[in-house]
Order: C-alpha cells, then structure tokens, then sequence
C-alpha cells in the first residue's frame, strides 16, 4: 500500500486556464474527500465521494470546479478559467465506509499568475 | 456554528522543553477529535485521535493529547521537544459517521531553538 497519491504536486498555470488535479487513494478506501489550503490557514472541505457518488459538496466549490470519480477508484479535480483566488494546496484524502480517520496525500500545489 | 480554535499562530520552544498546543472546538454533537502535523509542502500526517473512553490519549512520536469536555478543549502535549518536531500543527474536529470530513483549526506552527 503505498497511501495516497496526487498529480501533480506543483502546477503553474495562467489565469484563465483550465487546470485538473488527479488523486488515487488507498485501494481498499471506497470514500475520498477534497480539500483546499491556502497560505497560513488550515485544509478546508470541498467534497466528498462514496464510492463514484457525490454525496457532498462545500459552498467554496464555485461552478468553475468540479469533481469526478467516474469508476470509484481515482478522482480528478478541475477548475476551469482558473482566477488567483484559486492559488491554493489541494489536498485529497481517503477513508474506509464507517472508518474513523482519514488518511492525506501530499497535496498538488496550485500557482495562478 | 462549528469551528476549530488554535489561539497561538505560532509558538517557539526550546529543544528539549516541553510543548502544549492548545485546541477549543465547538461542535454539536459529540465530536471526533484529531491532531494532523504538516511539514512544510508536504501532506498531513495524524498524531492521534480521540473518539471516547480515557480522555488522555497517546499518539506518535511521543505527544499525547487530553479531551476536556468541560473546556471543550483538546491539547496536544509533548514532555520533551526535538528539532525534528518543527512544522504546522492542526487540530480538527469531526462527525462519528464521517471520518474524513473534518474541520480544522488554523493552525500553530512551531520552531524549535537549538
């Protein structure tokens, strides 16, 4: 088990590109969270998936992001005409159905300039 | 509302001192309590969690934690400090039906003086 993965870990990128994160969590986890850090705060929630289902979703996810797990397993996270605002460390997380901890990825650094 | 409190944005010890962290949640339900630590660029790392039953619990690298309910407070404590314990430390509250969703303090960096 090599824990969670994310791709890539730093991305630069001109505003008003459309950029996609990828996360591939711990094999037996069938939930995977999304979540955002900037700079000096803590990671805040996105969303949620149980197994390829959506179940939740923040109202920090604007309509230019959006969140994908078509076959349960990976995820991809795009933000489409991305905005500085949108500088940020994104961080994916997996659990297990009825599991008690959430294990992090290293995060995929975000730079709009 | 729910929310996560760490009142010291950044804390500085001497190596070999002893270290608290300190952590005021306010939740509705009974809460699920968390201690991440983050180096810097990296991802978080759990330290110890607290879901009930003795209210002092013990984590990696030597820190524990003690959940007052009274104080709604859950602080991180460490008797004696390394150098490698410096980085960004997060408290985090979270439902029992929802482990991965979770709330987090702001978070309290800590240095460590040789």
């Amino acid at each position: 088990d090599t824990g969670v993965s994310q791709d890539p870990r730093h991305k630069i990128t001109k505003r008003g590109q459309n950029v996609t994160f990828r996360c591939d969590p711990i094999s037996e986890h069938n939930r995977l969270y999304w979540y955002r850090q900037t700079l000096g705060q803590g990671p805040e929630f996105l969303t949620y998936f149980q197994n390829e289902a959506q179940l939740e979703k923040s109202r920090l996810l604007s309509d230019r992001f959006s969140a994908e797990r078509p076959k349960g397993s990976f995820s991809t996270l795009e933000i489409q005409r991305t905005e500085q605002g949108d500088s940020a460390m994104y961080l994916c997380a997996s659990s297990s159905q009825g599991g008690t901890e959430a294990f992090f990825g290293q995060g995929t650094r975000l730079t709009v300039v | 509302a729910q929310s996560v409190t760490q009142p010291d944005i950044h804390i500085t010890v001497s190596e070999g001192a002893s270290l608290e962290l300190r952590c005021n949640y306010s939740y509705g339900a009974t809460p699920y309590l968390f201690w991440y630590v983050q180096s810097p660029g990296q991802g978080l790392q759990l330290l110890l969690k607290y879901f009930s039953g003795d209210t002092l619990v013990q984590g990696i690298k030597g820190f524990e934690a003690e959940f007052k309910r009274s104080q709604s407070s859950f602080n991180l404590r460490k008797p004696s400090v390394h150098w490698s314990d410096a980085a960004e430390y997060f408290c985090a509250v979270g439902d029992r039906n929802q482990g991965g969703k979770l709330i987090f303090g702001q978070g309290t960096e800590l240095s460590v003086k040789p």
